[in-house]
């Protein structure tokens, strides 16, 4: 594998259950990302963990719960969502040098529909 | 705060003419600034970057990007467009400590 891959690249949830998604970096990076892509709207950044700390977080409900357990992984989880947060959620890596973000290496997504 | 601003929502151009896409930023300083490209159902691939240096930044697939500090501007341009160009376009920022702000995008298709 290379880039940054994602998995499950569709899901279709229920309100009530509980998923993952699952994002994995092959480019020695220290940082990532999560975003919100929804139709019609610009990228929205969610999360962005440095060096496996969470070091933003942009006002997004408590119904989504990142987790990175690694500098390799990111993890989404998420419970009880609502019919709007169907939309397509990309990952995203890069190198952070000296406070330095730099520019990020995108996964293809997840596309993620709530009935 | 920093932001970035894409006039154009869709442009429809032909295939073989030149293209040139907007984006308009706002940050005091010198900005960092980068074009991404989405296909369909894609992630976003980075196809140039502006960091300091060189005003006219040359891409990937045959893309090209002039920074104008004058005009606060950093437009994309291709000589000649081919259809698998039609995608959607990207003009992103960001200043030292936060992470990446993006455009609101442009459509571009292309016609035969």
């Amino acid at each position: 594998e290379t880039g940054v891959t994602q998995t499950p690249r569709h899901l279709v949830m229920g309100m009530t259950n509980k998923k993952s998604l699952k994002c994995e970096q092959h480019l020695g990076h220290n940082a990532m990302y999560w975003y919100k892509q929804s139709a019609k709207k610009p990228l929205e950044l969610m999360f962005v963990y440095s060096l496996e700390e969470r070091v933003e977080n942009n006002s997004v409900p408590s119904r989504f719960s990142p987790e990175c357990p690694n500098s390799s992984h990111l993890f989404l989880h998420l419970h009880t969502l609502q019919p709007e947060d169907s939309a397509l959620y990309l990952c995203a890596s890069s190198q952070v040098l000296g406070g330095e973000y730099n520019e990020q290496f995108f996964g293809p997504g997840t596309r993620l529909t709530v009935l | 705060a920093q932001s970035v601003t894409q006039p154009d929502i869709h442009i429809t151009v032909s295939e073989g003419a030149s293209l040139e896409l907007r984006c308009n930023y706002s940050y005091g300083a010198t900005p960092y600034l980068f074009w991404y490209v989405q296909s369909p159902g894609q992630g976003l691939q980075l196809l140039l970057k502006y960091f300091s240096g060189d005003t006219l930044v040359q891409g990937i697939k045959g893309f090209e990007a002039e920074f104008k500090r004058s005009q606060s501007s950093f437009n994309l341009r291709k000589p000649s467009v081919h259809w698998s160009d039609a995608a959607e376009y990207f003009c992103a920022t960001y200043q030292a400590g936060t992470a990446l702000i993006f455009g609101k995008g442009t459509t571009l298709s292309v016609s035969s």
